[in-house]
């Protein structure tokens, strides 16, 4: 199947400062590509949607402002978590599909965010 | 988006057959059901999809009645390995947005 990565793969930082997290599509264009966001034991909730070339759209109670995307080109989405904080702090996992008729998606490896 | 409901969690011994089934009600006429594994600390991995009766790959069988309403994703011989959470959900033709459920968390024991 198609290949989603995520770097870095976990990240440690202090409270205050900002991390980008990138997803790449590796053998595909992807013009949509999503942002999850999971905490322990819990299940995956989507962040946001993010569109090559526009605006990302986000769910309802994640803040754009603190949670800057980034879909410059087809096979990249970044996702920046801004002056992060120690609630901040979860498992971020990227998503995408080909769009070529399949309905199947691919998930990035995720990324593990550690506010201190 | 159609609500999945699953199991919470399903123990099994190792080398038996795991059933898990899933309700989505409320399924639209245009909406596939899929599923995916996932293991802690990695991103869900897809197992199989389907729209109506019976799908089969190379790790799991996926049944769907007639109406739609639920399906149940079979797991032929379980190894230790196969502990993990696994997701139901439902998505329109053309829509990659998912919305995940709690999930089934599958412990295998030895």
């Amino acid at each position: 199947g198609a290949v989603v990565s995520q770097h870095p793969s976990r990240v440690i930082c202090k409270s205050g400062t900002s991390v980008k997290i990138e997803c790449r599509s590796l053998d595909f264009q992807a013009t949509t590509m999503f942002w999850y966001r999971q905490f322990p034991k819990k299940s995956l909730m989507l962040m946001a949607t993010s569109n090559e070339g526009s605006k990302a759209t986000y769910e309802q109670g994640v803040e754009k402002d603190k949670f800057l995307i980034n879909h410059a080109s087809l096979t990249l989405s970044t996702l920046t978590v801004t002056s992060a904080h120690p609630e901040d702090s979860s498992f971020y996992i990227c998503s995408s599909a080909p769009g070529t008729g399949e309905h199947e998606q691919f998930f990035g490896p995720g990324t593990r965010l550690t506010v201190l | 988006l159609a609500k999945t409901t699953q199991p919470i969690s399903m123990d099994s011994y190792e080398g038996q057959e795991v059933n898990i089934t899933c309700s989505h009600n409320n399924i639209a006429t245009n909406d596939y059901i899929t599923w995916y594994q996932q293991f802690p600390s990695q991103g869900p991995r897809f197992i199989i999809q389907g729209y109506k009766t019976k799908v089969t790959n190379e790790v799991a069988s996926l049944f769907i009645p007639a109406d739609r309403k639920s399906s149940t994703l079979s797991l032929p011989r379980v190894s230790l390995s196969d502990t993990a959470v696994y997701y139901c959900l439902v998505s329109g033709a053309g829509s990659y947005q998912l919305t995940f459920g709690k999930g089934t968390k599958l412990s295998v024991i030895p």
